[in-house]
């Protein structure tokens, strides 16, 4: 198993330019998270899918757009990267938003804004 | 006030002593809660989950205060492979919110 596995690992993008973090479990669990963590301020949830079909957001949803593809797969867009969306972003995913919050995160993307 | 607050650190102790840190919760609904650990520049893994009787891991223990709205995290004789931050976190209101983390180094 190789658990939750997020691409690309580092990004650098000048401001205004787009693109797409793609993370993907392979658990089988139900519900996928998108978090970044900035220093000093914590995980923050960006957004999140409590079940395949279904996106809610989460505590800083503006500039992210979501795709939850299927079961296995849920993507973050960036359409126009900004300098302080520079940050490390973790995908993550747990078995059910209801019953069990044990989340698994994936390793991560570094993520820089010029 | 955050839903979850923790004192960032850093700890600083030797080798083989016993640590203990806090996190309080102002979300009296919270409902679980949880310990993290992260490495530096690595992703959050789940250390234990913190139930209302208390929780033990070997050397680790963790306690759940609903009346002071606050759990803690002891770990006994600590190694320098401990040395990381700990994240707590509480859930509530169908989302989870994380603390900022305490930052814990094991010097020899």
């Amino acid at each position: 198993n190789a658990g939750v596995t997020q691409t690309p690992k580092f990004q650098v993008l000048k401001t205004g330019q787009s693109m797409t973090l793609q993370c993907a479990q392979d658990m089988n669990h139900n519900s996928m998270y998108w978090y970044r963590q900035d220093p000093g301020m914590g995980l923050r949830l960006i957004y999140y899918s409590a079940s395949e079909g279904t996106t809610d957001k989460g505590e800083v949803p503006n500039g992210y757009n979501v795709s939850r593809l299927n079961k296995r797969e849920f993507s973050l867009r960036l359409e126009s990267a900004a300098p302080s969306q520079t940050s490390v972003y973790f995908c993550a995913s747990s078995e059910s938003g209801d019953s069990s919050y044990e989340q698994y995160f994936g390793p991560g993307t570094r993520l820089t804004v010029t | 006030r955050k839903e979850v607050e923790q004192d960032p650190g850093p700890f600083n102790v030797p080798e083989g002593a016993t640590v203990a840190f806090n996190c309080t919760y102002s979300n009296s609904a919270s409902q679980s809660f949880f310990w993290y650990r992260q490495d530096c520049r690595k992703e959050p893994k789940l250390l234990m989950s913190v139930y209302s009787s208390g929780n033990e891991d070997g050397r680790f223990t963790a306690q759940l205060n609903r009346a002071s709205q606050y759990i803690s995290l002891l770990i006994r004789d600590s190694k320098l492979s401990d040395s990381a931050t700990y994240l707590c976190a509480g859930v509530g209101a169908s989302k989870i919110i994380f603390g900022s983390g305490t930052r814990l180094s094991i010097r020899p």
